[in-house]
């Protein structure tokens, strides 16, 4: 079946280290690769996005490649500030819907 | 910029009651979803609905959910008895088109609590 797998959180960085939150994938064909931030007290923002194997999705600094032959799809972020901490979901989209992973929560300390 | 908006943002009833969790999406989306997240698990997909029908359900969306569009800017999801494991939140979201590619837009969700 379809699914997919992030890092375990929560995540503590201090402002301006190098994020990475793993994303990991299983999936029938080639679906459109997601990640959403879920900031406090909101809904899902979608951060970025991935239609095909090779595409690399960015937005406010945050980056992440569609990886065929890994089936990945990693969060980074050169340099992470306060206002980042959040919880990331990364997801798949199979015919319309979407199918999260378990949402990863990143905590950035000044 | 255009927003998807639930009311209302906490509901807490009763066991055995009924609820109704509301949506405006998008104005010129054609596709809505409901989505739920018990805490601390993923967020997972309830029913997709286009052209007044449902396109897709889950194995969640059982008889006693059911969704609607009563005028032309409410989205509505129906909880017709509730029970305790129904506590979650609830996101609706909306898109332009029901392609894979393209994006869903969601609301900043409805927290039910059933006691």
């Amino acid at each position: 079946g379809n699914s997919v797998t992030q890092m375990e959180g929560p995540v503590t960085l201090s402002e301006e280290a190098f994020l990475t939150i793993n994303c990991t994938y299983t999936a029938t064909g080639y679906p459109s690769l997601f990640w959403y931030v879920q900031y406090p007290g909101e809904g899902l923002q979608l951060l970025l996005k991935a239609t095909k194997a090779d595409d690399k999705g960015s937005n406010k600094g945050f980056e992440a490649t569609y990886r065929k032959e890994t089936t990945s799809f990693h969060l980074e972020k050169g340099s992470v500030q306060v206002s980042d901490s959040a919880v990331y979901f990364c997801a798949l989209s199979r015919g319309g819907k979407l199918i999260f992973g378990q949402g990863t929560e990143l905590s950035v300390k000044p | 910029e255009p927003e998807v908006t639930q009311t209302p943002s906490h509901q807490v009833t009763q066991m055995g009651q009924e609820v109704i969790l509301r949506c405006v999406p998008i104005s010129n989306h054609l596709y809505f979803y409901w989505y739920r997240q018990i805490l601390g698990q993923k967020v997972e997909f309830l029913v997709s609905f286009y052209n007044n029908e449902i396109s897709e359900k889950s194995e969640i969306f059982d008889d006693q959910f059911s969704v609607e569009r009563p005028d032309g800017s409410n989205f509505t999801l129906k909880i017709r008895s509730t029970k305790l494991e129904d506590s979650a939140m609830y996101f609706c979201a909306s898109s332009e088109v029901a392609s894979g590619t393209d994006t869903q837009y969601f609301g900043p969700g409805t927290r039910l609590t059933v006691l």
